[in-house]
């Protein structure tokens, strides 16, 4: 199977900052990478996939890049309302599988 | 509106067995493929199935195979999991989520249901 590691587990931040989370694969996965929000009691939102590219209707501060096995989910200027965790998830192979997650909170 | 509504979570014994449903609304069922994903509490997400928009190809992460069945209605718009030899491993909220992408080109879960609670405890 295909281990997805996310860093950092957690970042904590001020409005207005940018933060980068990493996600590598255990494996190349090309750019089948997928970035999810998600907020505690709600479902998860898909945000980027094909590694970079915006799911409709998500804001612009939010970015991706990277493939093969290396990849950065970027929050251009985080906001309160981003405060969630954020997963990346392969999905190249099956099974699939997702990043042990990250939680992003406001300093 | 594209909706998802899970149903069938609740509290089971260990070895017992248990079926979700999810009813789909406001697209094209048959179309897509539709997966479930889980969360353990204090855990990270975790996909469990897949399966195709025909129902012909299912595919399951190894924690839930030979354990688990997904299957889907396309005359009814409701996707299923069975489950079964439930273990303490396997409680968790369990979202039904539709697979963007055509083809074997699936992308990622563009569309996700509120999530039903399974526990599993004696």
């Amino acid at each position: 199977d295909i281990q997805m590691t996310q860093s950092p587990s957690s970042v904590s931040a001020s409005v207005g900052d940018s933060v980068t989370i990493t996600c590598r694969a255990s494996q190349g996965i090309s750019s089948w990478l997928a970035w999810y929000q998600h907020k505690p009691g709600k479902a998860p939102k898909l945000l980027i996939y094909s590694a970079s590219t915006l799911q409709s209707g998500v804001p612009s501060i939010f970015s991706g890049s990277g493939s093969e096995t290396d990849f950065t989910l970027t929050i251009s200027s985080l906001q309160p309302d981003d405060v969630a965790t954020y997963y990346c998830q392969q999905t190249n192979t099956f099974p699939w599988t997702f990043g042990q997650g990250t939680k992003v909170e406001i300093k | 509106e594209v909706h998802l509504l899970e149903s069938g979570g609740g509290f089971i014994q260990p070895g017992g067995s248990l079926k979700l449903s999810c009813a789909a609304s406001g697209f094209t069922f048959s179309n897509y493929a539709m997966s479930w994903v889980r969360q353990a509490p204090g855990k990270g997400l975790e996909w469990v199935a897949l399966t195709s928009g025909s129902g012909g190809s299912t595919y399951y992460a190894d924690s839930v195979k030979g354990r688990f069945s997904i299957s889907r209605d396309n005359s009814k718009n409701t996707l299923s999991l069975h489950m079964g030899s439930l273990g303490g491993e396997d409680s968790a909220v369990y979202y039904c989520a539709k697979v963007g992408g055509y083809g074997l080109d699936y992308y990622g879960l563009d569309v996700w249901g509120q999530g039903t609670t399974v526990t599993v405890s004696s």
